[in-house]
Formats: C-alpha cells, sequence, structure tokens
C-alpha cells in the first residue's frame, strides 16, 4: 500500500501567494496531523483532525487552515505565505488519536 | 512549559552500543514514543513505553522510568545505517505529542 502521500515534494513560494499542500492516506486512518520540522526543533503540530469533519488547533497554528471532508484527505493552507513558513511539512495519520502515528515523506517549501 | 530534552548529537563506532538519552517535563504523561529520521526523509516508528521498564526489540531496546521523567533508546550491534537522528516523543494530557529536538547519530567505521 502507498501508507501517506504528500503533495508537492518542494515548492519555492513568493511571500503574499496562497499554497495548499496535499496530503491522502490509504490505510483508513481516522486521525490525521500537520507538523512542522525547523533546524534545531523539534517537530511542531500545526492542526490536527481526529476523525472526518472535525479539525483542531496545535501548538502553532496561526497563518494556516485545514479541512477534514474525507478520511483520505487532510489539505494544508496557507492563505498568505511569510518567509517564516519556509520549512519542512510532514503529515502523519494514526488509527486513532491515542494509536502511533505513520508519516509521510514531507514537502519542503522556501518561502522568498 | 513543555520540555523534552536530547544530546544534540553523538558518535559511536561500528559494531559498538549507544545509548541514547531523552528527559522530559510535560503536563500529564501518556506515553513515550522513539522515531528514527534519516536526512530529508520522514520519521519512522522505532518504539512505545508506557510503563516502566525495558522494552526489546532485536537490536534496539527502550527504557522508562515514569517517576523520574527518563528514557533512553539503546542501540546494539551499531550498523553504518543507524546512521540518523533519532527523535523522543512524550504524548501529554491531550493526547498530542510533544517533541524533542532529535539527537544525531553519527555511526564511524
Amino acid at each position: 500500500t502507498a501508507g501517506i502521500t504528500q503533495a508537492p515534494t518542494s515548492q519555492i513560494l513568493a511571500a503574499g501567494r496562497s499554497m495548499t499542500l496535499r496530503c491522502t492516506q490509504d490505510m483508513r486512518h481516522n486521525a490525521m496531523y500537520w507538523y512542522r520540522q525547523d533546524l534545531g526543533l523539534g517537530l511542531r503540530l500545526i492542526h490536527y483532525s481526529n476523525t472526518a469533519g472535525t479539525t483542531g488547533k496545535g501548538e502553532v497554528p496561526d497563518g494556516y487552515s485545514v479541512s477534514r471532508a474525507n478520511t483520505d484527505d487532510f489539505p494544508l493552507t496557507l492563505a498568505s505565505a511569510v518567509p517564516s513558513q519556509t520549512s519542512v511539512y510532514f503529515c502523519a495519520s494514526s488509527e486513532g488519536p491515542q494509536a502511533t502515528q505513520y508519516f509521510g515523506p514531507g514537502t519542503r517549501l522556501t518561502v522568498l | 512549559g513543555q520540555n523534552i530534552d536530547q544530546p544534540t548529537e553523538m558518535t559511536a563506532t561500528e559494531g559498538a552500543i549507544v545509548q541514547i538519552n531523552c528527559t522530559y517535563q510535560t503536563s500529564g504523561f501518556n506515553g513515550l514514543f522513539w522515531y528514527q529520521q534519516h536526512a530529508g526523509e520522514a520519521p519512522t516508528f522505532l518504539s512505545y513505553n508506557v510503563l516502566d521498564g525495558l522494552e526489546e526489540k532485536g537490536r534496539f531496546s527502550s527504557f522508562l522510568s515514569r517517576s523520574k521523567g527518563y528514557s533512553y533508546l539503546l542501540l546494539k550491534e551499531l550498523q553504518m545505517k543507524d546512521s540518523a537522528s533519532y527523535l523522543c516523543a512524550v504524548r501529554d494530557s491531550n493526547y498530542q505529542l510533544i517533541w524533542g529536538a532529535g539527537t544525531k547519530l553519527i555511526i564511524k567505521p
């Protein structure tokens, strides 16, 4: 199985532009997560969804929005990108909020 | 505040044993995870501890002491492919994972 896929693999974006990072899982996991990973820092949770139709804010939600219209997809949108959003973004999923999380390959985003 | 501490970098020799420590202070505790992350790749799950003691899985073992807020990951018979970052994460009272910055392990021949 594919597990979790993310697109694009990498992107360079001009400041002020909008962008949607895509995440799809085929494991029928209920819970999904978006993290950002920056050098010298631990993974930081941006938004999460415990089940389709619900979302919640993580540690660093400002400037980001998510939706969870179905079980498989969990897109992350940057409405107006800023250089501080330059990072590697990982999507993850788990059977439930208390289960082990499994990660997608990541999207490397550079905002100039 | 919540805090996870791990050494930034460690070096070990192929075939040897290395112990990577993790100390934590979190609002509640619902388990501790270790993940491995090769450069440029996604984190992959290694182990999970929720009760005190040692969990062994092949060459890798993970230990937890909840009273001390302490865990370690023990890697035996090191191989070059074990060169990676090792991430410690604690699930807090809200069932969210709080992550350490990771320990970069360098294996020398």
